[in-house]
């Protein structure tokens, strides 16, 4: 593995179905994210975890949760989907300690549609 | 009103001219700004980074900063076609030091 990977690459899912995306980086970054993209709204922060063991919430969080359970795993679940959360995802990770200022690095993304 | 603000354009230049990107930020965002390209299907791939007033060059591009009137931008010299893209403007939240507000993105056109 190089850089950040995701998972799955797209998906079609029912209304009310429960579903996990998955992300995974090997560059021991403290940092992760995940943000939705919508056309016209751009990049959307969800969640963020600084660290291992921390979570936060971003600009549009109802509807999700993660967990970081390690440094290199960061999960999205979709406990009950609806069609709003039609969207592309993308996971991203930085090295910003504190109040650092370092880059983010973005994974593949996953497209989901919600029926 | 969004923290980071970008023209969504299109932007439609010539090869070989000078593709000129603009943003805008509120007093949200702190003074450290970065540049990203994304292809339509792709994912954002950072280009440029400027923390300090003035000009940043890196190759063709050139970074600015203006801290007095919060505007960032993105100069392409030589603008070639492999440059049309989607830039997005992207700056640090100043509370929390290391979340990002995002621009919508400027589609950009690079005409041969």
């Amino acid at each position: 593995i190089a850089g950040i990977t995701q998972a799955p690459t797209s998906q079609i899912l029912a209304a009310g179905r429960r579903m996990t995306l998955r992300c995974t980086q090997d560059m021991r970054h403290n940092a992760m994210y995940w943000y939705r993209q919508d056309l016209g709204l751009g990049l959307r922060l969800i969640h963020y975890s600084n660290t291992a063991g921390t979570t936060g919430k971003g600009e549009v969080p109802d509807g999700y949760s993660v967990s970081r359970a390690n440094t290199d795993d960061f999960p999205l679940t979709l406990a009950s989907a609806v069609p709003s959360q039609t969207s592309v995802y993308f996971c991203a990770s930085s090295d910003s300690w504190g109040r650092g200022v370092n880059e983010q690095f973005f994974g593949p993304g996953t497209r989901l549609t919600v029926l | 009103q969004k923290e980071v603000e970008q023209n969504s354009g299109p932007l439609s230049v010539p090869e070989g001219a000078i593709a000129s990107l603009n943003c805008t930020y509120s007093d949200r965002v702190s003074q450290s700004f970065f540049w990203y390209r994304q292809y339509s299907g792709k994912s954002p791939e950072l280009i440029m980074s400027i923390y300090s007033n003035g000009d940043k060059e890196d190759g063709r591009f050139t970074a600015q900063l203006n801290k007095a009137s919060q505007y960032v931008s993105l100069l392409i010299r030589d603008s070639q076609p492999s440059d049309s893209a989607t830039y997005l403007c992207a700056g640090i939240d100043s509370n929390t030091g290391n979340q990002f507000y995002f621009g919508t993105g400027t589609s950009l056109t690079v005409i041969p």
